[in-house]
């Protein structure tokens, strides 16, 4: 079945700390793994992805990793800013029939204090 | 400016009603989504079309039918509208060589009373 699990789903930190968010999925045949913020009131808006050929990424403060044995992956923020605050939501694409389709998890709000 | 664009951004409406929601994209992408975001925030596609061809059809009301007059537009129109129709209704495209990154329009906040 296709199922991205999220955790947590609020996440409170202090300006300057990191927060590190975790999913996994159950599809063995996933093998694209995008982050999106959404902030509020707004859309959702990619922030880093990663491909399952590669178990690392990172762009400046953020990074992701992925295991694909465990079939989990997780956002690592650094040095944690207000404008960080929003909700983050990883996503597994599933190719189907040449095209692929995003399952989501339920998403983290994070809420970084000043 | 290059977006996906949304209209309306608001609407709202009684049950029973039927309504249609916009969509147009002008990134060159040869495909379109529809998304629901409940009051949980929980994002999930409904439809998908690749070059005006239904691609996604996920377990949706059949109330709901989208339409894609060109690859550049996809229009949800919801027949008989009910209370649970609430939510935000995000489109988004991305490009058939390069499926996987998504862009999100502003959403469309439907309100059904």
């Amino acid at each position: 079945g296709e199922n991205v699990e999220q955790h947590p789903s609020t996440l409170s930190v202090q300006e300057g700390d990191s927060a590190v968010i975790k999913c996994t999925y159950s599809d063995s045949a996933s093998n694209y793994f995008p982050w999106y913020k959404q902030e509020l009131g707004k859309r959702p808006q990619l922030i880093i992805d990663i491909r399952s050929n590669v178990g690392e990424k990172k762009d400046q403060r953020i990074a992701v990793t992925l295991n694909k044995t465990a079939k989990h992956f997780s956002l690592h923020i650094t040095e944690t800013q207000p404008e960080d605050s929003a909700v983050y939501f990883c996503a597994a694409s599933r190719p189907s029939g040449g095209y692929n389709k995003l399952i989501f998890g339920a998403g983290t709000r994070l809420a970084v204090h000043p | 400016d290059t977006a996906v664009s949304q209209t309306p951004k608001y609407l709202v409406t009684q049950m029973g009603n039927d309504k249609s929601i916009k969509c147009e994209q002008n990134l060159g992408h040869d495909t379109m989504y529809w998304y629901k975001q409940d009051s949980k925030k929980f994002l999930k596609i409904m439809f998908s079309y690749n070059n005006k061809e239904l691609i996604i059809n996920e377990t949706v009301p059949n109330r709901f039918s989208p339409k894609s007059p060109d690859k550049a537009h996809l229009n949800l129109h919801i027949n008989s509208l009910e209370l649970g129709d609430s939510a935000v209704y995000f489109c988004a495209s991305s490009h058939q060589v390069n499926p996987y990154e998504q862009y999100f329009g502003p959403g469309t906040r439907l309100t059904v009373t």
